[in-house]
């Protein structure tokens, strides 16, 4: 089954601890990125990845960490997590970056996770 | 700069009854727009999407959407809600290579 898969779904922790979100597809999809949601905001973006080896920040890069080393991983890194990165976090993949247009490729959303962080 | 207005963050309505959601865009040149269903617990769906074709845009699940140029609208209808509608919807447009979000609207179906 084509999927994103993010792991963990839940997760409490504490300020300063370090921690990883991980993200995976399997759809040989070029692009990948990360987005938070916050309840009035919508979804925000975190960082992007154009392909291996090539991110670069969104709108909401501050506190965060990408890598992609493999064409079907894009974990999310958080050297030192605050309360205000309490958030559902969202991965999504798709063939290519989104372009206005008839050929925009569709966006595959992983199942969220939550991060609460005391 | 592209931007999107969801102008209600709650709607709720009976099962059997008519949906409608509403999304404004801003933009100064011929968009690029989606919505997003978002089930509790999991992740975002895409309904349909609008790309310069058909201004009346068919999704899943017996939505579509209107855009509308002369109103700057997308908004999304049903002809008669479900149970399994309720749910977060999203209005989305791109804008320099990337997906940008309204603020989402709930959606509550009443029996």
């Amino acid at each position: 089954e084509a999927q994103v898969t993010q792991n963990p779904r839940y997760l409490i922790t504490v300020t300063g601890k370090k921690l990883t979100v991980t993200c995976s597809q399997n759809m040989n999809h070029e692009y990948m990125s990360w987005y938070r949601q916050d309840p009035g905001l919508g979804l925000r973006q975190i960082y992007y990845s154009m392909n291996v080896e090539v991110t670069d920040k969104g709108d909401v890069p501050e506190g965060y960490k990408v890598s992609r080393k493999e064409k079907r991983n894009f974990p999310l890194i958080l050297e030192s997590p605050s309360p205000n990165q309490t958030s559902l976090y969202f991965c999504a993949s798709s063939l290519g970056p989104p372009i206005a247009g008839r050929g925009t490729y569709e966006q595959y959303f992983g199942p969220g996770t939550r991060l609460t962080v005391t | 700069a592209q931007s999107v207005t969801q102008l209600d963050s709650h709607v709720s309505v009976s099962e059997g009854t008519p949906v409608l959601l509403r999304c404004n865009y801003s933009s100064s040149y011929s968009p690029s727009l989606f919505w997003y269903v978002q089930h509790p617990n999991k992740g975002l769906q895409l309904l349909l999407k609008y790309t310069s074709a058909a201004t009346l845009v068919k999704g899943i699940n017996g939505f579509e959407a209107e855009f509308k140029k002369s109103e700057t609208s997308f908004h999304l209808t049903k002809p008669s809600a479900h149970m399994s509608d309720a749910a977060e919807y999203f209005c989305v447009v791109i804008q320099g290579g990337k997906l940008i979000f309204g603020q989402g609207t709930e959606l509550s179906v009443k029996p």
